[in-house]
């Protein structure tokens, strides 16, 4: 079956850096993939789609690339803020088991320390 | 801006009753989504609905049924509540079927 991992379930870092998250899958090729972020208490809000011929995709501070080869995205986050501490969900569309639906890793927790 | 609205922020429930979940949306998606969100597990769907009375099966529906009357609410029933679905349940929508979802804030739902 399908599996999404994300590198950490936790990354702390300091304020300026720049925050990298890793989202593997296996056993699938998806069309698309999704960055969502999760404040607590909040449902995620969509961050970034790329698609699979796409290589990088960003917007403002934030970077995503996918890899289809190494079936990796990575996320970056520049010149990152406190106000950036969140939980960072990938997703990938799956046409097996949920029939095009989303299927979400578990989540990264990023702390930005001032 | 689409707005995804859930009834509660929070409910509290006994073992064995029937519990209405609800949800809109104002943005016209043909797509609704419930999902439920347990510490460790990540995001797991239940049931979604691409259309007004259709529905179909996620990854771990059962217990729970849904309603899909209108084309913006789409409800979620726990047929008779027990304490294993004691959770964080969200709902979304989505204008295309692998489209970015749109979420609301969630209902926390504890089944004493």
């Amino acid at each position: 079956s399908q599996k999404i991992e994300q590198n950490s379930e936790a990354l702390n870092i300091q304020e300026g850096k720049t925050a990298t998250l890793t989202c593997n899958y296996t056993n699938y090729s998806p069309a698309y993939l999704q960055w969502y972020r999760q404040d607590p208490g909040r449902g995620p809000v969509f961050l970034l789609l790329i698609r699979e011929n796409e290589k990088e995709k960003r917007k403002e501070r934030l970077k995503v690339t996918f890899d289809t080869t190494l079936k990796q995205s990575l996320f970056h986050i520049t010149a990152s803020q406190p106000a950036d501490s969140a939980t960072y969900l990938c997703a990938l569309d799956m046409w097996e088991g949920s029939q095009g639906n989303l299927i979400f890793g578990k989540g990264t927790k990023l702390s930005v320390k001032p | 801006d689409v707005k995804v609205t859930q009834s509660s922020r929070y409910l509290v429930k006994r073992t064995g009753e029937k519990v209405f979940l609800e949800c809109v949306q104002d943005m016209d998606h043909e797509n609704m989504f419930w999902y439920r969100q347990d510490p460790g597990l990540g995001l797991r769907l239940i049931y979604f609905s691409y259309d007004v009375k259709m529905k179909e099966k996620g990854d771990i529906p059962e217990g729970y049924s849904v309603s899909r009357e209108k084309k913006e609410r789409f409800s979620l029933i726990l047929e008779s509540a027990s304490t294993n679905q004691t959770s964080m349940y969200l709902c979304a929508s989505s204008l295309e079927i692998n489209q970015p979802q749109h979420f609301g804030d969630g209902t926390r739902l504890s089944i004493l």
